[in-house]
């Protein structure tokens, strides 16, 4: 069965810095690309970064391009967000969502976690 | 970024009829390799996303034969033959066509 298990959200001020975590199991982790997807609460859906299975390609959203940094660890089958200089526009729920299997198109988003909440307030 | 608009916003349907959900985009979804990259995702209260749908109208391992997706170019429809209760959630639209993935609005479905 498929899993993946967020952690590492928080109340963080202003210009703060997380590190947010995704441990995936029930498949092969390192044959898919990964993505973290966030929503505002009680608001819609928003794709922020991807990264693919070998950690060679990297995607972010403009929004927080330059800020965030997505990364994975395929020993470990752990995706990261480091999120740095944080914006009360960037606090929402994170979803990890496991995206394509290789050679496929990005935007499979076929399982995802239960996502953690990072809050950015002073 | 490729806006999706779905419709209506809220949508109040009775147990056992059908209900419908549109989603239109202001480009053509078509890939330029041939598939449309459009998916439905069904969000329960208090629950994580999960898809339905990809591809327009595949449905994924495990969704009820009463979910069906159809459409083309830029008018897709996600429909439920006979509404249960279990169906009660906010539905999305998605695009992978075009980069950066985007997502429609969302349309909740409530029990009249």
């Amino acid at each position: 069965e498929v899993q993946l298990l967020e952690s590492g959200g928080a109340l963080v001020e202003p210009g703060g810095s997380l590190r947010l975590s995704c441990v995936a199991s029930g498949f092969v982790f390192s044959n898919y690309a990964m993505s973290w997807v966030r929503q505002v609460p009680g608001k819609g859906l928003k794709w922020v970064s991807a990264i693919s299975g070998s950690s060679t390609n990297t995607y972010y959203a403009d929004s927080v391009k330059g800020r965030f940094t997505i990364s994975r660890d395929n020993l470990k089958k752990t995706l990261y967000l480091e999120m740095n200089t944080l914006r009360a526009e960037d606090a929402a729920v994170y979803y990890c969502a496991r995206d394509a299997p290789r050679m496929s198109s990005y935007g499979q988003f076929d399982y995802w976690g239960q996502g953690t909440l990072v809050a950015v307030s002073s | 970024d490729v806006e999706l608009t779905q419709s209506p916003v809220s949508l109040p349907v009775t147990l056992g009829l059908p209900a419908s959900i549109s989603c239109r985009s202001n480009q053509s979804l078509v890939h330029r390799e041939g598939n449309t990259y459009l998916s439905w995702f069904q969000q329960r209260p208090g629950q994580s996303p999960g898809r339905l749908i990809h591809e327009v109208s595949t449905r994924d391992s495990g969704v009820p034969g009463r979910f069906s997706g159809s459409g083309s170019g830029t008018d897709f429809t996600l429909r439920i033959s006979r509404v249960e209760a279990d169906d009660v959630a906010i539905y999305y639209c998605m695009q992978a066509t075009h980069w950066p993935p985007t997502f429609g609005q969302g349309t909740k479905v409530e029990i009249k």
